[in-house]
């Protein structure tokens, strides 16, 4: 079975500050995508970010990108220059079926709720 | 997003009465996915749909039952509900034909009393 695991139950960063969230994983997978999700007081879920285990260059979307570490199984987020409109919480995700099309079951981490301090 | 309605979004009822929520697609995704989101869990799946009348369970299935007799619609149904259950649900879709990443609806809050 696949396991999420983010450990940091709640992180806190200065407003225009970096801030990185972790999360790891197992899966018996060789190829497969993983995501970061964003759950905004609003309760939408908004995709942030998502990564292909086999590219080894590391995903980034404007202010996101992940550190991905293959080996290690691990799968973290950096938030550059937050702002007041990331405060959320953060789910880490993995889906079933690897990397092929089709059904993907989604294995979420227990989340991370980041606030942003003016 | 990709045109998902859940309803209703809040839901108040007492334990042993039967809750039925809906999801609606208007993008003609072939998955659909029902999550449930808690406190220190994250969001589990409880059931998900690969198809019209196609339907199998997910991680947290027990007490819950769906159905899906039109591509548009898939149903969650609490036959008898319990405080347990007490939760906000997430309806999902998927396309399965590219790599687009799931789309979710906005939730339903449910409380039992």
């Amino acid at each position: 079975a696949q396991t999420v695991t983010q450990s940091q139950p709640e992180m806190s960063v200065q407003e225009a500050e970096t801030v990185t969230l972790s999360c790891t994983y197992d899966t018996s997978e060789s190829d497969y995508y993983l995501f970061w999700y964003k759950q905004p007081p609003s309760r939408q879920m908004i995709l942030v970010i998502r990564q292909e285990a086999y590219k080894q260059q590391n995903a980034t979307e404007n202010r996101f990108s992940v550190n991905f570490q293959k080996a290690a199984k691990s799968f973290s987020l950096k938030i550059s220059d937050s702002q007041l409109g990331d405060a959320a919480m953060y789910f880490c995700a993995l889906p079933s079926g690897g990397s092929n099309f089709g059904n993907e079951k989604l294995t979420f981490g227990t989340g991370t709720r980041l606030t942003i301090i003016p | 997003d990709a045109g998902i309605t859940q309803s209703p979004r809040h839901k108040v009822t007492e334990t042993g009465t039967p809750v039925t929520l809906r999801c609606h697609q208007t993008e003609n995704h072939r998955y659909m996915y029902w999550y449930r989101q808690d406190p220190g869990h994250g969001l589990r799946l409880i059931h998900y749909s690969y198809g019209v009348k196609d339907t199998d369970k997910g991680e947290v299935s027990d007490g819950y039952s769906v159905s899906r007799s039109k591509t548009e619609d898939f149903l969650l149904t609490l036959e008898s509900a319990t405080s347990s259950q007490t939760s906000v649900y997430f309806c999902a879709t998927l396309d399965g034909n590219s790599n687009q990443p799931q789309h979710f609806g906005d939730g339903t809050r449910l409380s039992i009393l």
